[in-house]
């Protein structure tokens, strides 16, 4: 079965740190860029990262460059968000996805998602 | 960025019957070299993740069922549901790929009336 799980979520301070993890199987995660998305409660979605097949090349939005890391470890079938100095507006969940990389990315496969919350 | 706007924010259709989402992007999508509008739909039941719908504006992902069918070309596009049943109650996002970073619109809720 082709799948994406998530963990590594939960409640966490403003300033504070937590890495995500994404588990794939059922496909070959070394042909595929990878990304994070999130979607605050009761919001829209956000791309947040996308990493290339090798490790090489990472994208950010905006908002979170200098803060998160993405990352993957092709052994493992697994990729990784860092995320630091994080603010109350970073809670959401983060939902782990396969890239169809073109121009940009759209996104084929999704896991269930991991809440984030940021709060004192 | 581009911007994605979708309309209207809440659809209520009876069931059997037809729904039309739009969707418009502030900048043409459309890749001329490849005549390809870069535009995806996304179906997002209550409690879960997303799910792909259709690519290249009217494409459909294998195992979509037939009566969701895309349209449209450069800034404007159209989800159709033919003939709305019980498990189409979602949210439906349309999401430009053509530059980075990708963008969603903010979303249709389509209920049963």
């Amino acid at each position: 079965e082709v799948r994406l799980v998530e963990s590594g979520g939960g409640l966490v301070q403003p300033g504070g740190s937590l890495r995500l993890s994404c588990a794939a199987s059922g496909f070959t995660f070394i042909s595929y860029w990878m990304s994070w998305v999130r979607q605050a409660p009761g919001k829209g979605l956000e791309w947040v990262a996308s990493i290339n097949q090798d490790g090489s090349e990472m994208h950010y939005v905006d908002s979170v460059e200098g803060r998160f890391t993405i990352s993957r470890d092709n052994a493992e079938n697994s990729l990784y968000l860092q995320m630091s100095n994080l603010r109350s507006d970073d809670t959401a969940v983060y939902y782990c996805a396969r890239v169809m990389r073109l121009r940009s990315y759209y996104f084929d496969l999704w896991g269930q998602g991991t809440l984030v919350t940021v709060s004192s | 960025d581009i911007v994605m706007t979708q309309s209207p924010d809440s659809l209520a259709v009876s069931l059997g019957e037809r729904a039309t989402i739009n969707c418009k992007s502030s900048q043409s999508v459309l890749y001329s070299p490849n005549n390809h509008n870069y535009l995806a739909w996304y179906q997002q039941k209550p409690g879960q993740p997303p799910k792909l719908l259709i690519y290249w504006a009217s494409t459909r992902e294998s195992g979509v069922p037939d009566r969701f069918s895309g349209s449209g070309s450069g800034t404007d596009f159209t989800l159709t549901i033919s003939s709305l049943q019980a498990e189409d109650v979602a949210v439906y996002y349309c999401q430009q790929y053509d530059s980075v970073p990708p963008t969603f619109g903010p979303g249709t809720k389509v209920h049963i009336k």
